[in-house]
């Protein structure tokens, strides 16, 4: 049964960087895309981007300026760096497992809560 | 991009009842419509997927139903542990969108 568990830092000032990262455990690292999704109580959930383990990525529009995500195949990690952080970035960003034709998250890692805030 | 809206926001049932959660999407997604589950200080649970597949452990009790633009969610007879927030989402077309949730609460 695979299990994420997603880890990074919970306290930002405006225009820092968030970064955050998550190590899947078990199942096929290969065979499954790997996003991020993060949920405000303004605006719910909203899928972030996604990242292949071959590095392919695919962004949200109106994130793409200021998202980087990374894949280490080696340890069956990947992360996620949001530059020039604002308090409209306030939320809980979860790591979840797509399939390779949707995005149908069926594992999703325990989320942590980021607060932007001066 | 598609926009998900469900109703009601908040759904008050007894405990034994049925509950009936609508989700209504701006544009047809053909069967590609899924429902999670979250409860308080936990990530969102996959419930179903294309429209009406219970994913592996999910109670016969949870019940999805619709194609196109409207879709249902139907809980024939609610336990304590189903009292939660149930999302829907499309991921017929990228990105893919969520609702906005229904809460379903002790009556």
């Amino acid at each position: 049964q695979v299990q994420l568990n997603q880890w990074g830092a919970g306290l930002l000032k405006p225009s820092e960087t968030l970064s955050l990262t998550c190590a899947v455990y078990g199942g096929s690292f290969s065979a499954y895309y790997w996003s991020w999704i993060r949920q405000s109580p303004g605006k719910g959930l909203e899928w972030i981007g996604e990242i292949t383990s071959r590095g392919n990525t695919k962004y949200d529009p109106s994130l793409k300026s200021r998202l980087t995500m990374s894949v280490d195949t080696s340890k069956n990690q990947f992360s996620l760096k949001l530059n020039s952080v604002t308090a409209a970035d306030t939320a809980v960003f979860y790591c979840a497992r797509g399939g390779r034709l949707s995005n149908l998250f069926d594992s999703w890692g325990q989320g942590t809560p980021v607060t932007v805030s001066s | 991009e598609i926009v998900m809206t469900q109703s009601p926001a908040t759904l008050s049932v007894s405990p034994g009842e049925r509950a009936t959660l609508s989700c209504r999407a701006s544009q047809s997604v053909s069967s590609n419509l899924a429902w999670y589950q979250q409860k308080p200080g936990q990530a969102p649970r996959l419930l179903i997927s294309g429209a009406s597949t219970r994913a592996t452990g999910i109670p016969a009790r949870f019940t999805g139903s619709g194609s196109g633009t409207e879709f249902t969610l139907t809980i024939s007879s609610l336990q304590s542990e189903d009292f939660a927030v149930y999302y829907c989402q499309q991921y017929n077309n990228w990105p893919s969108t969520f609702g906005q949730g229904t809460k379903v609460e002790i009556k």
